[in-house]
């Protein structure tokens, strides 16, 4: 099955600066990646995500870029904030409909951004 | 427009008792995920469901634990004579799993203590 593996576990930037985060999967069908933002005993929230027909994406001071040949894919974020810090999931998925539609998470990235 | 809905969101069950897991998902959507997840750890899928259907129950325990999405009312996610291993965070997520819309969208999620 899939394995998505998440890089550094923990990240700590200086506010304004850029934090770049990144996963790497298994499955070349993975074909959907999307990226979700879970604060302390909240839901994860999806902030991002990209299909495999396209290399990169935005959104405001978030981006994420995929590398199909590598099977890498990476969350960018711009002009970070405090209220930036969060632990973070990417996730993949090899198919978008049926029983392939099932996510397949790595283990987090804690981002902390001080002030 | 009313998210994906979650009830109770703590229970606090002892071993050997049933825990009964519910989740509303959001109008529209009639496809129900479930996911588990362990403190400091990812989110690991469970459970795929549409109404009336289970498409996929790989990520499911064999013994103990059960699902069901039935026609009218919430998702209902059953675990039996719990133990102390089943102490984790329970997240739905629904989907319309239109084309282009594959998104998951997730619950507040029930945090199952079993002492």
């Amino acid at each position: 099955g899939e394995n998505v593996e998440q890089h550094p576990s923990t990240l700590s930037v200086q506010e304004g600066d850029s934090a770049v985060i990144k996963c790497t999967y298994s499955d070349s069908a993975s074909n959907y990646f999307p990226w979700y933002k879970q604060e302390l005993g909240k839901r994860p929230q999806l902030i991002i995500d990209i299909r495999s027909n396209v290399g990169e994406k935005k959104d405001q001071r978030i981006a994420v870029t995929l590398n199909k040949t590598a099977k890498h894919f990476s969350l960018h974020i711009t002009e970070t904030q405090p209220e930036d810090s969060a632990v973070y999931f990417c996730a993949a998925s090899i198919g978008t409909t049926g029983a392939n539609s099932k996510l397949t998470f790595g283990k987090g990235i804690t981002l902390s951004v001080r002030p | 427009n009313a998210g994906v809905m979650q009830n109770p969101r703590h229970l606090v069950r002892r071993r050997g008792q049933e825990a009964r897991l519910r989740c509303s998902p959001m109008k529209g959507h009639s496809h129900v995920y479930w996911y588990r997840q362990l403190p400091e750890e990812g989110l690991k899928f469970m459970v795929y469901l549409q109404k009336e259907n289970i498409i996929d129950e790989s990520g499911m325990p064999k013994e103990r634990f059960s699902a069901e999405f039935p026609k009218e009312g919430p998702s209902i996610l059953r675990i039996q004579q719990v133990v102390r291993g089943d102490s984790a965070a329970y997240f739905c997520a629904s989907s319309p799993l239109q084309r282009h819309t594959d998104t998951q969208y997730f619950g507040p999620g029930t945090r199952l203590t079993v002492l």
